[in-house]
């Protein structure tokens, strides 16, 4: 069993369309990561949060602790947004455990 | 601008050859990971580096090896390659805190392996 789940695989919306990406883990933690990885590969961080809720433009990321699940949520979805979505947790030595990610396609 | 910087970018080599991998992190960062993506799955640690010390490691052969240098950038080591080491090389860099707690990571373009 990974360390860190997320679902769905795949995902495919139309523009303008509200989506959820789920992210549930086993390992106690301090922090989660959301990350966003473009063809070709390069990878970046969207989100780094340990309680609640936080928001950045037109995505938001939510954090339950004790349930040991996390939310990424893209309101008025757009063709840019197309990418995978990718929940990383940190072990104690700052080492990560990734989720296989979610693929996202956003259809005009 | 994430700042951390890889090179090559992409890299054909052969089964048996060995391959260097470098990577520069942003700037005030003291650690560095290097992680492996096969192609459709998430990416995999391969090893941590903390001031030029080698900080935890993954399910990886020793042929994997690394190195951190002064200035913090890094390289990856991969002696003998085998058709499977075929994946993305992704290093990201952090500044480790006093307490050890977790800091963001920020990643590289990374170096795209095909060994043939």
């Amino acid at each position: 069993k990974n360390e860190v789940e997320q679902s769905p695989q795949n995902l495919t919306a139309q523009e303008g369309e509200f989506i959820t990406i789920n992210c549930s883990y086993s390992v106690g933690i301090s922090a989660l990561h959301w990350l966003q990885q473009h063809p070709g590969g390069g990878i970046v961080s969207l989100f780094m949060l340990s309680s609640g809720k936080k928001k950045h433009g037109r995505l938001i990321a939510t954090i339950n602790i004790q349930e040991k699940h996390s939310s990424l949520h893209i309101t008025a979805s757009h063709p840019r947004d197309s990418a995978v979505y990718i929940c990383a947790v940190p072990n104690t030595g700052n080492q990560f455990y990734f989720g296989t990610g979610t693929s996202l396609t956003v259809i005009p | 601008e994430t700042g951390v910087t890889q090179s090559p970018t992409h890299l054909i080599k052969t089964r048996g050859q060995q391959v260097t991998l470098r990577c520069s992190s942003q700037s005030g960062h003291n650690t560095v990971s290097w992680y492996q993506q096969a192609l459709g799955q998430g990416p995999q640690f391969i090893f941590q580096y903390y001031r030029e010390e080698e900080n935890g490691r993954g399910n990886f052969p020793p042929r994997f090896s690394g190195l951190q240098f002064p200035n913090y950038s890094s390289e990856l080591n991969v002696n003998a390659l085998e058709l499977d080491d075929s994946a993305l090389y992704l290093c990201a860099s952090s500044s480790r805190a006093a307490t050890g707690s977790p800091n963001e990571q920020f990643f590289g373009p990374g170096t795209r392996l095909t060994v043939l």
